[in-house]
């Protein structure tokens, strides 16, 4: 049984660029959350879908945006790259309230130069 | 953003000692989480504590959810060098959605 896999592994992109995470839930999981993890840092949420609707956001911007597809899959999408957002992406299933805690897959790590 | 506090923020012990570490919050949690990090993965769930007073165990681990519900500790007995890695609480308030984590307690083992 798969758990949530996370591609890509690694991302270096350039300041002001554009980037897509993109997030595959544990089997049977339906709602998917992505955090950012700084170096050093616990992971702060940035926000969670279901039914692929936006349900709760953290206190990111706007620069960060999500979907979830009908097959529960998710995309993180950062525009606008600063050097700050230099971070561990994770991302996060669960089936329905989450009560139980998180899955969470390996992350994808992005270093913007 | 919101982070609970864990302390100590790390710790050096050699393999077989015993290990305590907490975590507080200024709010009250409805949910409080034990996770545990090795580097280059995600956070894998320890224990989790539903009510005000619990105790629960997993193996070598034991965790309990403060009285007051702004707190929750973390014992691990009889260290072995497989514990290593960084410990994070983490709960929930309210409606469970977001969750919130701590600081992290990085734990090293000597032989």
């Amino acid at each position: 049984d798969a758990g949530v896999t996370q591609s890509p592994t690694h991302l270096i992109k350039t300041r002001g660029q554009q980037v897509t995470l993109r997030c595959s839930p544990k089997s049977g999981h339906d709602t998917v959350s992505w955090y950012q993890q700084a170096l050093g840092q616990g992971p702060q949420f940035i926000f969670q879908y279901y039914e692929e609707e936006e349900r709760q956001r953290g206190n990111f911007p706007d620069r960060f945006s999500g979907h979830q597809f009908p097959n529960y899959s998710s995309e993180l999408n950062v525009n606008a790259l600063l050097l700050g957002d230099s971070a561990l992406y994770l991302c996060a299933s669960s089936l329905g309230q989450p009560t139980g805690g998180y899955t969470f897959g390996s992350g994808t790590r992005l270093t913007v130069v | 953003g919101q982070q609970l506090n864990q302390s100590p923020q790390s710790m050096f012990i050699q393999e077989g000692e015993d290990v305590s570490m907490n975590c507080t919050s200024s709010s009250i949690f409805n949910t409080w989480l034990w996770y545990k990090q090795d580097p280059g993965e995600g956070p894998v769930l320890l224990i989790a504590l539903y009510k005000a007073g619990e105790l629960t165990s997993n193996g070598r681990l034991t965790a309990q959810f403060g009285i007051t519900r702004k707190d929750s500790f973390l014992n691990i007995s009889a260290s072995i060098p497989s514990d290593v890695g960084i410990y994070f609480c983490a709960g929930f308030t309210g409606t469970a959605s977001k969750l919130t984590f701590g600081t992290g307690t990085r734990l090293q083992v000597t032989l």
